[in-house]
């Protein structure tokens, strides 16, 4: 499972709220990744990080903010949440077990996140 | 922009073969391939890299044609184990955060 945990695993809130996610990673790897999943979109990269206080945006980042602040935690932030940030946030990591050109990733188990 | 997996959903008996497509409009470099159950995480399969090499899963193939920008993930003699949705993700070029792009995803169904 490439030691990755998500943090909460369920989470209700109330539009206009902050919530943040957590993402933690016990290998040391250097690349982490968020993505949300909704039905008929796959998955959705939201921001990505390649080293501490290392961040850049996905392809859907409006509404969202993440940190970085040590190697093992990668924190997704809603500032002020929305109904439509209702969906299921995954957490990645890029393994390069296979060798530095694979870059292959592994997900964590998810955070299912609904905003009322 | 995200790729095209075909078809949307497939129903197959126990030991069909099956054949899932995925295309870009995008030149590649890389297509990875996950299998998602459900209400668990995706599962890295396979990937394959522009120029032929690939790897991943012993048991499942791919390929992927690099001129038509497409890459099809084969399942022969499938078992009931590999029922899910599979997810094609795709990077244009080889950059240091790899970037993937994921398809919509290809609901198949095995049954005994």
């Amino acid at each position: 499972d490439a030691g990755i945990t998500q943090s909460p695993r369920h989470k209700v809130t109330e539009t206009g709220t902050p919530v943040t996610l957590r993402c933690h990673q016990t290998e040391n790897h250097r690349y982490m990744y968020w993505y949300r999943q909704d039905p008929g979109h796959g998955l959705r990269l939201i921001h990505y990080s390649y080293g501490v206080k290392d961040t850049d945006k996905g392809e859907v980042s409006d509404g969202y903010s993440v940190s970085r602040s040590k190697t093992e935690d990668f924190l997704l932030t809603l500032e002020s949440a929305t109904s439509s940030q209702t969906s299921v946030y995954f957490c990645a990591i890029r393994s390069g077990l296979l060798g530095n050109s694979y870059n292959e990733q592994f997900f964590g188990p998810g955070t299912r996140l609904t905003v009322l | 922009q995200q790729p095209v997996q075909s078809p949307q959903a497939v129903i197959l008996r126990e030991g069909e073969d099956a054949v899932i497509n995925c295309s870009s409009s995008k030149a590649l470099y890389s297509v990875h391939w996950y299998r998602q159950k459900h209400g668990e995480a995706p599962v890295f399969l396979m990937i394959l890299l522009k120029g032929g090499e690939q790897k991943g899963h012993e048991k499942i193939s791919a390929s992927f044609n690099e001129k038509k920008q497409q890459s099809s993930l084969y399942l022969t003699a499938s078992q009931l184990s590999y029922s899910g949705t599979y997810f094609c993700g795709t990077a244009p070029i080889i950059q240091g955060a790899q970037k993937l792009v994921f398809g919509q995803g290809t609901r198949l169904t095995i049954n005994p």
